[in-house]
């Protein structure tokens, strides 16, 4: 079973607003991170967050971490249609990197 | 730096028949992970090569094998392909350490008919 998982599973926002996609683990993780998948093409990486780390910010976006309660959420600020793609987070689990279901966002001009 | 580079970018094969991809890492890292992305399953682990060795295995049928070669390039074989093969296989490298960011390559489109 995967060892992220995403909610919501689509979301759909007008342009300028702000996106939120949350993340949920399972077992204990060394680093979190995040990507983005434009339709059918590879993966993009955004942001890792490690452990030890609660928050972190990369230009529009900012990550947050609660090892307590295994989450994790992505905030994409002042939304813009090019920003209309699948986003995943994933975690160190079991020596390899195990990947989300993700999330959709459209991002609608 | 050149990124991660996959070819063929598609691919129509018919039941039975095998296939192999190639995968051209980014110049000096000597990590390759290949995963399939499915609309019914996401994405799953497939396999991961470090320095020619296979360091790490996904829960796939032996159907599914790789190499990597002395450069860092490698190549993943299905064998007697199947129906629910068809799906988008990704290519990912990386410096070295297993939980480190990870580039993708553009995938490669694999239809089975």
């Amino acid at each position: 079973s995967q060892q992220g998982e995403e909610d919501p599973q689509a979301l759909s926002i007008q342009e300028g607003e702000n996106a939120t996609m949350n993340c949920s683990y399972k077992t204990s993780i060394n680093n979190l991170q995040w990507y983005r998948q434009n339709s059918g093409r590879g993966l993009v990486h955004l942001i890792l967050i490690r452990s030890n780390e609660r928050e972190k910010h990369s230009g529009r976006l900012r990550v947050t971490l609660d090892t307590s309660k295994k989450s994790s959420s992505l905030l994409i600020t002042a939304s813009r249609a090019a920003d209309t793609a699948s986003y995943f987070c994933a975690t160190d689990g079991g020596n390899k990197l195990v990947f989300g279901a993700g999330t959709i966002l459209r991002v609608k001009s | 730096k050149a990124g991660v580079t996959q070819t063929p970018r598609y691919l129509i094969k018919t039941r039975g028949q095998q296939v192999t991809l190639s995968c051209s890492p980014i110049s000096g890292h000597r990590s390759v992970s290949w995963y399939q992305q499915t609309p019914g399953q996401g994405l799953q682990f497939l396999f991961e090569y470090f320095s020619e060795t296979q360091r790490n295995k996904g829960n796939f049928p032996g159907r599914f094998s790789g190499r990597q070669f002395s450069n860092s390039r490698s190549e993943m074989n299905v064998s007697t392909l199947e129906l629910g093969d068809s799906a988008l296989y990704l290519c990912a490298s990386s410096l070295g350490t297993r939980q480190e960011t990870q580039y993708f390559g553009p995938g490669t489109r694999l239809l089975v008919l």
